[in-house]
Protein backbone atom coordinates (compact mmCIF):
# COMPACT_ATOMS: atom_id res chain seq x y z
CA UNK A 1 0.00 0.00 0.00
CA UNK A 2 1.33 3.74 -0.63
CA UNK A 3 0.63 6.58 1.73
CA UNK A 4 1.89 10.24 2.68
CA UNK A 5 2.56 11.17 5.87
CA UNK A 6 3.10 15.32 6.32
CA UNK A 7 4.39 15.42 9.86
CA UNK A 8 3.52 18.85 10.36
CA UNK A 9 0.26 20.12 9.99
CA UNK A 10 0.97 23.88 10.49
CA UNK A 11 4.88 25.14 10.64
CA UNK A 12 5.25 29.12 11.62
CA UNK A 13 8.75 30.63 10.56
CA UNK A 14 9.54 34.97 10.33
CA UNK A 15 10.83 36.12 7.55
CA UNK A 16 14.37 35.25 6.40
CA UNK A 17 14.88 31.92 8.06
CA UNK A 18 14.66 29.00 6.83
CA UNK A 19 11.87 26.49 6.07
CA UNK A 20 11.62 23.03 6.46
CA UNK A 21 8.35 20.87 5.84
CA UNK A 22 8.54 17.49 6.22
CA UNK A 23 7.15 14.89 4.46
CA UNK A 24 7.30 11.03 4.69
CA UNK A 25 5.86 8.43 2.65
CA UNK A 26 5.50 4.35 2.40
CA UNK A 27 5.16 2.55 -1.17
CA UNK A 28 5.68 -0.76 -2.47
CA UNK A 29 6.73 0.50 -5.94
CA UNK A 30 9.08 3.09 -7.01
CA UNK A 31 7.62 6.56 -6.52
CA UNK A 32 7.97 9.85 -7.87
CA UNK A 33 7.13 12.21 -5.34
CA UNK A 34 5.91 15.81 -5.81
CA UNK A 35 5.69 19.15 -3.77
CA UNK A 36 2.67 21.39 -4.59
CA UNK A 37 2.01 25.29 -3.15
CA UNK A 38 -2.01 25.99 -3.21
CA UNK A 39 -2.57 29.83 -1.95
CA UNK A 40 -6.36 31.20 -1.08
CA UNK A 41 -8.88 30.15 -3.30
CA UNK A 42 -6.31 29.02 -5.75
CA UNK A 43 -5.18 25.79 -7.63
CA UNK A 44 -2.14 23.99 -7.04
CA UNK A 45 1.57 24.99 -8.25
CA UNK A 46 3.93 22.55 -9.12
CA UNK A 47 6.96 23.37 -6.95
CA UNK A 48 9.40 20.54 -7.62
CA UNK A 49 9.39 16.72 -8.53
CA UNK A 50 11.84 13.56 -7.79
CA UNK A 51 11.32 10.64 -10.49
CA UNK A 52 14.46 8.97 -9.85
CA UNK A 53 17.20 10.65 -11.20
CA UNK A 54 19.38 13.23 -8.91
CA UNK A 55 18.12 12.56 -5.09
CA UNK A 56 18.20 16.98 -4.35
CA UNK A 57 15.65 18.20 -6.47
CA UNK A 58 15.41 22.58 -7.05
CA UNK A 59 12.86 23.70 -7.61
CA UNK A 60 10.71 27.28 -8.22
CA UNK A 61 11.07 29.88 -5.92
CA UNK A 62 14.11 29.20 -4.22
CA UNK A 63 12.61 25.66 -2.92
CA UNK A 64 14.78 22.25 -2.31
CA UNK A 65 13.93 18.65 -1.26
CA UNK A 66 15.91 15.54 -1.13
CA UNK A 67 14.65 12.05 -1.78
CA UNK A 68 16.22 9.74 1.49
CA UNK A 69 15.06 6.64 0.09
CA UNK A 70 16.52 4.71 3.60
CA UNK A 71 14.63 7.72 5.76
CA UNK A 72 11.30 7.37 2.93
CA UNK A 73 11.81 11.29 3.17
CA UNK A 74 11.13 14.11 0.69
CA UNK A 75 11.37 16.98 2.74
CA UNK A 76 10.68 20.77 1.74
CA UNK A 77 13.57 23.08 2.38
CA UNK A 78 14.34 26.61 1.67
CA UNK A 79 16.96 28.99 3.02
CA UNK A 80 15.26 32.39 3.85
CA UNK A 81 11.71 32.48 3.80
CA UNK A 82 9.64 35.23 2.10
CA UNK A 83 5.61 36.69 2.91
CA UNK A 84 5.00 35.47 0.01
CA UNK A 85 5.73 31.61 0.57
CA UNK A 86 2.72 31.85 3.37
CA UNK A 87 0.29 29.17 1.68
CA UNK A 88 -0.82 25.65 2.19
CA UNK A 89 1.86 23.17 0.48
CA UNK A 90 1.13 19.53 -0.38
CA UNK A 91 3.36 16.05 -0.37
CA UNK A 92 2.08 14.26 -3.28
CA UNK A 93 3.52 10.52 -4.13
CA UNK A 94 2.62 9.21 -7.74
CA UNK A 95 3.26 5.17 -8.34
CA UNK A 96 2.29 2.97 -11.91
CA UNK A 97 0.33 -0.32 -10.13
CA UNK A 98 -0.46 -1.95 -13.25
CA UNK A 99 -3.03 1.54 -13.22
CA UNK A 100 -1.48 4.40 -11.53
CA UNK A 101 -2.15 5.87 -8.35
CA UNK A 102 -1.61 9.05 -6.51
CA UNK A 103 -2.02 9.88 -2.88
CA UNK A 104 -2.01 13.70 -1.66
CA UNK A 105 -0.41 14.14 1.83
CA UNK A 106 -3.02 16.24 4.57
CA UNK A 107 -1.34 19.83 3.79
CA UNK A 108 1.04 21.93 6.01
CA UNK A 109 0.37 25.52 6.43
CA UNK A 110 3.17 27.82 6.34
CA UNK A 111 2.82 30.94 8.30
CA UNK A 112 5.85 33.65 7.66
CA UNK A 113 5.90 36.43 10.35
CA UNK A 114 6.97 39.40 9.37
CA UNK B 1 0.34 28.18 -23.30
CA UNK B 2 1.07 26.39 -19.96
CA UNK B 3 -2.63 26.61 -18.15
CA UNK B 4 -5.14 25.19 -17.67
CA UNK B 5 -8.46 27.34 -17.67
CA UNK B 6 -11.73 26.81 -15.44
CA UNK B 7 -15.14 28.46 -16.07
CA UNK B 8 -16.62 29.75 -14.53
CA UNK B 9 -14.99 30.70 -11.18
CA UNK B 10 -17.55 30.90 -8.95
CA UNK B 11 -21.07 28.69 -9.30
CA UNK B 12 -24.01 29.16 -7.26
CA UNK B 13 -26.79 26.68 -7.92
CA UNK B 14 -29.94 25.62 -6.71
CA UNK B 15 -30.66 21.40 -5.99
CA UNK B 16 -32.90 21.26 -8.88
CA UNK B 17 -30.67 23.11 -11.50
CA UNK B 18 -28.41 22.00 -13.73
CA UNK B 19 -24.73 23.12 -14.76
CA UNK B 20 -21.42 22.87 -16.33
CA UNK B 21 -18.22 23.53 -15.22
CA UNK B 22 -15.64 23.62 -17.78
CA UNK B 23 -11.68 23.38 -18.35
CA UNK B 24 -9.75 23.71 -21.15
CA UNK B 25 -5.86 23.35 -22.04
CA UNK B 26 -3.85 23.69 -25.01
CA UNK B 27 -0.31 22.15 -23.67
CA UNK B 28 -0.97 18.99 -25.38
CA UNK B 29 -1.45 16.53 -22.15
CA UNK B 30 -3.11 13.78 -22.65
CA UNK B 31 -4.32 13.04 -19.19
CA UNK B 32 -7.00 15.22 -17.87
CA UNK B 33 -8.67 14.99 -14.26
CA UNK B 34 -11.44 16.12 -11.79
CA UNK B 35 -10.88 16.76 -8.20
CA UNK B 36 -13.00 17.91 -5.85
CA UNK B 37 -11.48 20.12 -2.50
CA UNK B 38 -13.16 20.81 0.77
CA UNK B 39 -11.85 23.59 3.13
CA UNK B 40 -8.62 22.51 4.44
CA UNK B 41 -8.35 19.61 3.18
CA UNK B 42 -6.35 18.03 -0.27
CA UNK B 43 -7.83 17.02 -3.16
CA UNK B 44 -9.62 13.95 -3.74
CA UNK B 45 -9.80 12.50 -7.08
CA UNK B 46 -13.08 12.47 -8.69
CA UNK B 47 -12.47 11.35 -12.57
CA UNK B 48 -9.50 10.14 -14.62
CA UNK B 49 -9.40 10.94 -19.13
CA UNK B 50 -6.57 9.27 -20.35
CA UNK B 51 -6.41 10.24 -24.41
CA UNK B 52 -10.37 11.40 -24.22
CA UNK B 53 -11.61 8.02 -22.52
CA UNK B 54 -12.94 7.79 -18.67
CA UNK B 55 -9.95 5.91 -17.30
CA UNK B 56 -11.12 5.97 -13.85
CA UNK B 57 -14.45 7.01 -12.07
CA UNK B 58 -13.68 7.17 -7.86
CA UNK B 59 -16.96 6.22 -6.82
CA UNK B 60 -18.55 9.73 -7.52
CA UNK B 61 -22.01 9.77 -7.51
CA UNK B 62 -24.76 10.03 -10.65
CA UNK B 63 -25.51 13.47 -10.29
CA UNK B 64 -21.87 14.11 -11.26
CA UNK B 65 -21.16 13.39 -15.00
CA UNK B 66 -17.95 14.13 -16.75
CA UNK B 67 -17.57 14.81 -20.41
CA UNK B 68 -14.58 15.00 -22.33
CA UNK B 69 -15.22 16.16 -26.09
CA UNK B 70 -11.99 16.34 -27.43
CA UNK B 71 -8.25 16.14 -26.28
CA UNK B 72 -8.28 19.86 -25.05
CA UNK B 73 -11.32 20.00 -23.06
CA UNK B 74 -12.84 18.72 -19.88
CA UNK B 75 -16.85 19.15 -18.66
CA UNK B 76 -18.15 18.36 -15.70
CA UNK B 77 -22.02 18.32 -15.83
CA UNK B 78 -24.41 18.55 -12.50
CA UNK B 79 -27.74 18.01 -11.43
CA UNK B 80 -29.53 17.56 -8.32
CA UNK B 81 -26.60 18.41 -6.57
CA UNK B 82 -26.67 18.52 -2.54
CA UNK B 83 -25.26 21.01 -0.12
CA UNK B 84 -22.78 19.16 0.27
CA UNK B 85 -21.78 19.01 -3.08
CA UNK B 86 -20.55 22.45 -2.16
CA UNK B 87 -16.52 22.68 -2.48
CA UNK B 88 -14.08 23.78 -4.92
CA UNK B 89 -13.32 21.97 -8.12
CA UNK B 90 -10.11 21.37 -9.63
CA UNK B 91 -9.37 20.41 -12.99
CA UNK B 92 -5.89 19.45 -13.82
CA UNK B 93 -3.84 17.39 -16.61
CA UNK B 94 -0.60 15.94 -17.20
CA UNK B 95 1.10 14.86 -20.52
CA UNK B 96 0.18 11.43 -19.68
CA UNK B 97 -0.13 8.93 -16.74
CA UNK B 98 3.03 7.58 -15.96
CA UNK B 99 4.07 8.90 -12.41
CA UNK B 100 6.73 10.98 -13.68
CA UNK B 101 4.43 13.30 -14.83
CA UNK B 102 3.25 16.24 -12.28
CA UNK B 103 -0.28 17.68 -12.66
CA UNK B 104 -1.08 21.51 -13.66
CA UNK B 105 -3.97 22.51 -12.28
CA UNK B 106 -6.64 25.25 -13.09
CA UNK B 107 -7.22 28.09 -10.07
CA UNK B 108 -10.44 26.28 -9.70
CA UNK B 109 -14.23 26.59 -9.64
CA UNK B 110 -15.80 27.52 -5.88
CA UNK B 111 -18.99 26.07 -6.37
CA UNK B 112 -21.79 26.83 -3.87
CA UNK B 113 -24.77 24.66 -3.73
CA UNK B 114 -28.15 26.37 -1.74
Amino acid sequence: AQSVTQLDSHVSVSEGTPVLLRCNYSSSYSPSLFWYVQHPNKGLQLLLKYTSAATLVKGINGFEAEFKKSETSFHLTKPSAHMSDAAEYFCVVRVNTGGFKTIFGAGTRLFVKA
Amino acid sequence: DTEVTQTPKHLVMGMTNKKSLKCEQHMGHRAMYWYKQKAKKPPELMFVYSYEKLSINESVPSRFSPECPNSSLLNLHLHALQPEDSALYLCASSQALDREYGYTFGSGTRLTVV
